[in-house]
């Protein structure tokens, strides 16, 4: 199974600064099609979870473009420009390369 | 519009199985795939498995021996079957369309 790890955050952060949340993948998510298999979740407490992008760096439908999802095949970020405090909550990165799927254990965003 | 709704029992005993449905609208079963996704109390979220437009199944390694997925086309409905449940089973349940559409979960606790 592909394993996924999530760095941490210095939290809280600040409202209007930036936050960069890490994920790597032990194996490249890079598939035949030239495309990244990854997604990045936001759930906030008491919530589903939110998809904010997919293939690495596509936003969602209704996703604010303060958030970009960037990186190589193993390594990738999850960038929030001018964090607000509807943005705190636990952060997760998924690889949809192949089965089974796997999640990484999450990040937790405070927003000070 | 897509929505997605879990149900079954909020309390498992242990050694039991667990039976839990999602029922969809605004999409096909026939034409495409729901995923489970399971979250215990306070950690991370999980993969457990999903079921493909044709039918055909996909389980997480660790639950694939206890697990069965299964659906009612006409009925509009997925199915989950887990058995031997243990304490460590404990978790909120999601069922999730594309992973854009999610229902609002489902609490099963396994305890005697």
């Amino acid at each position: 199974d592909i394993v996924m790890t999530q760095g941490v955050l210095p939290n809280p952060v600040p409202s209007g600064e930036s936050a960069s949340i890490t994920c790597r993948s032990s194996k490249s998510l890079v598939y035949k099609d030239g495309k990244t298999y990854l997604n990045w979740f936001l759930q906030r407490p008491g919530q589903s979870p939110q998809l904010l992008t997919y293939w690495m760096s596509t936003r969602a439908s209704g996703v604010s473009d303060r958030f970009s999802g960037s990186g190589s095949g193993t390594y990738f970020t999850l960038k929030i420009s001018r964090v607000r405090a509807e943005d705190a909550g636990v952060y997760y990165c998924q690889q949809v390369r192949e089965y089974p799927l796997t999640f990484g254990s999450g990040t937790k965003l405070e927003i000070k | 519009q897509v929505q997605l709704k879990e149900s079954g029992p909020g309390l498992v005993q242990p050694s039991q199985t667990l039976s839990l449905t999602c029922t969809v609208s605004g999409f096909s079963l026939t034409s495409n795939s729901v995923h489970w996704v399971r979250q215990p109390p306070g950690k991370g979220l999980e993969w457990v498995g999903a079921i493909w437009s044709g039918g055909s199944t996909d389980y997480n390694s660790a639950l694939k021996s206890r697990l069965s997925i299964s659906r009612d086309t006409s009925k509009s409905q997925v199915f989950l079957k887990m058995n031997s449940l243990q304490t460590e089973d404990t978790a909120i349940y999601f069922c999730t369309y594309g992973y854009n559409y999610w229902g609002q979960g489902v609490m099963v606790t396994v305890s005697s």
